[in-house]
């Protein structure tokens, strides 16, 4: 069975830090995978998607970067973070040829 | 802007009643329609989805999709406290299927 696998699963950083948050898909290939951002109290926000290896498709400008260097690994990163990065970031996937997505646990972060 | 309306509650319904969840979007183009559970704290969970015009059931869920009026609902019937829940609607689109959401409707089944 496929399963999905995001860390930390909190986080609490100071602003100007980095960051690196990591997901992974077990027992599937070819997956889409997306991150999105929940800030509190409100909906989910797509930030990225990949359909594959290195390809990477920005849906919101911000200083959030996101990479894709193996098939089922997805990581998120920033150089500098923001008080408005805080929020519960969403690893999620698709299987190939399929629409239904699958969301992993999240990471709650905090930047003071 | 693809956009996606929901009612962001709260709304409240006794156990056993039925629950009916609403959602509205502007893209006509939209092909796939999803319903998410969202417990307070955890991530979404998806229940139903829904591709063609009419009524698709799961247990005690039904989805209902109105294409031409951009409309799709949820009912949950014989509603049950443990489906106390933010219900988030989103579709699907683009070549990778991203999924646009609306904020959410946030229910409570009152004992």
């Amino acid at each position: 069975s496929q399963t999905i696998h995001q860390w930390p699963a909190t986080l609490v950083q100071p602003v100007g830090s980095p960051l690196s948050l990591e997901c992974t898909v077990e027992g599937t290939s070819n997956p889409n995978l997306y991150w999105y951002r929940q800030a509190a109290g409100r909906g989910l926000q797509l930030l990225f998607y990949s359909v594959g290896i290195g390809q990477i498709s920005s849906e919101v400008p911000q200083n959030l970067s996101a990479s894709r260097p193996q098939d089922r690994q997805f990581i998120l990163s920033s150089k500098k973070l923001l008080l408005s990065d805080s929020g519960f970031y969403l690893c999620a996937w698709t299987p190939d040829s399929y629409n239904e997505q699958f969301f992993g646990p999240g990471t709650r972060l905090t930047v003071l | 802007q693809k956009e996606v309306e929901q009612n962001s509650g709260p709304l409240s319904v006794p156990e056993g009643a039925i629950a009916s969840l609403n959602c509205t979007y502007s893209d006509r183009g939209s092909q796939s329609f999803f319903w998410y559970r969202q417990y307070s704290g955890k991530s979404p969970e998806l229940i139903m989805f829904i591709y063609s015009n009419g009524d698709k059931e799961d247990g005690r869920f039904t989805a209902q999709l109105n294409k031409a009026s951009q409309y799709v609902s949820l009912l949950i019937r014989d509603s049950q406290p443990s489906d106390s829940a933010t219900y988030l609607c989103a579709i699907s689109s683009g070549s990778a299927r991203q999924l646009t959401f609306g904020s959410g409707t946030q229910l409570t089944v009152l004992p």
